[in-house]
C-alpha cells in the first residue's frame, strides 16, 4: 500500500496565483515525521520543510505554507503569489521512527508556473 | 552543516562496464546510508540501507550482485552498478543520516546513462 499519496501528477498556474500541493500519508507510528522536498530539473532535492507528529501547528516561511492535520492524515503544502522559479516537481516524504529512518516518497507533483 | 557530496553528478557508460557512485558526508559522520533510483517522471524508489561496518540491506527487487553497496567510513559508502545495461540508466541519489537524526540529507544525485 502506498504509505504516501498526492494525487495530483501535474499542476498548471499562471504567474502570481496561488497553489496547493495535496499529501496524504498513512502511518500506524505515532512517531513519525512528514517532509516536502522540491525536484528542479537538475535533479538535486531541496529540502523545504519537517514536520515531526506531535507538532501540528502550521508554518509558514516567506511564500511557503504548511497545513497538518493528522485528523486527515494531510500534509498540504501551499505556494502564495507563485513564480517561475517554483516550477519543479515536489516530493512529500513521510518518515516512520520504527523502520530506521526510511523515507517513503509520494509520486510527486509536476508543478509548472506560466509566465 | 549535515552537507551530503555524491559523485559523479553525470556518468555516461559503454554498456557491460561497471560504474561507481560515490556519496559522502562532509561535515558529519553518517551511521546510515540509502540509496535511491529515480526513473524520469517517477519517485524515487529505495534501492538499499547500509549501516557503516555491515552488509547492506537490499530492497525486494533489487539485485545485490548488481548494485554493490560499500559503506566502510562513516563518512563514505558506494553504489557500484556492476555490468551495467541500458535498463539500469536511472537517477541515482544517496541520504545520509545520523544514528537517531531524523530528516535525512541527501546527496544531489547521479544521472546515470548506459549505451
Amino acid at each position: 500500500a502506498q504509505k504516501v499519496t498526492q494525487a495530483q501528477t501535474e499542476i498548471s498556474v499562471v504567474e502570481k496565483e496561488d497553489v496547493t500541493l495535496d499529501c496524504v500519508y498513512e502511518t500506524r507510528d505515532t512517531t513519525y515525521y512528514l517532509f516536502w522536498y522540491k525536484q528542479p530539473p537538475s535533479g538535486e532535492l531541496v529540502f523545504l520543510i519537517r514536520r515531526n507528529s506531535f507538532d501540528e501547528q502550521n508554518e509558514i516561511s516567506g511564500r511557503y505554507s504548511w497545513n497538518f492535520q493528522k485528523s486527515t492524515s494531510s500534509f498540504n503544502f501551499t505556494i502564495t503569489a507563485s513564480q517561475v522559479v517554483d516550477s519543479a516537481v515536489y516530493f512529500c516524504a513521510l518518515s516512520e521512527e520504527a523502520v530506521g529512518n526510511q523515507f517513503y516518497f509520494g509520486t510527486g507533483t509536476s508543478l509548472t508556473v506560466i509566465p | 552543516g549535515a552537507v551530503v557530496s555524491q559523485h559523479p553528478s553525470r556518468v555516461i557508460c559503454k554498456s557491460g562496464t561497471s560504474v561507481k557512485i560515490e556519496c559522502r558526508s562532509l561535515d558529519f559522520q553518517a551511521t546510515t546510508m540509502f540509496w535511491y533510483r529515480q526513473f524520469p517522471k517517477q519517485s524515487l524508489m529505495l534501492m538499499a540501507t547500509s549501516n557503516e561496518g555491515s552488509k547492506a540491506t537490499y530492497e525486494q527487487g533489487v539485485e545485490k550482485d548488481k548494485f554493490l553497496i560499500n559503506h566502510a567510513s562513516l563518512t563514505l559508502s558506494t553504489l557500484t552498478v556492476t555490468s551495467a545495461h541500458p535498463e539500469d540508466s536511472s537517477f541515482y541519489i544517496c541520504s545520509a543520516g545520523r544514528e537517531g537524526q531524523y530528516g535525512y540529507t541527501f546527496g544531489s544525485g547521479t544521472r546515470l546513462t548506459v549505451v
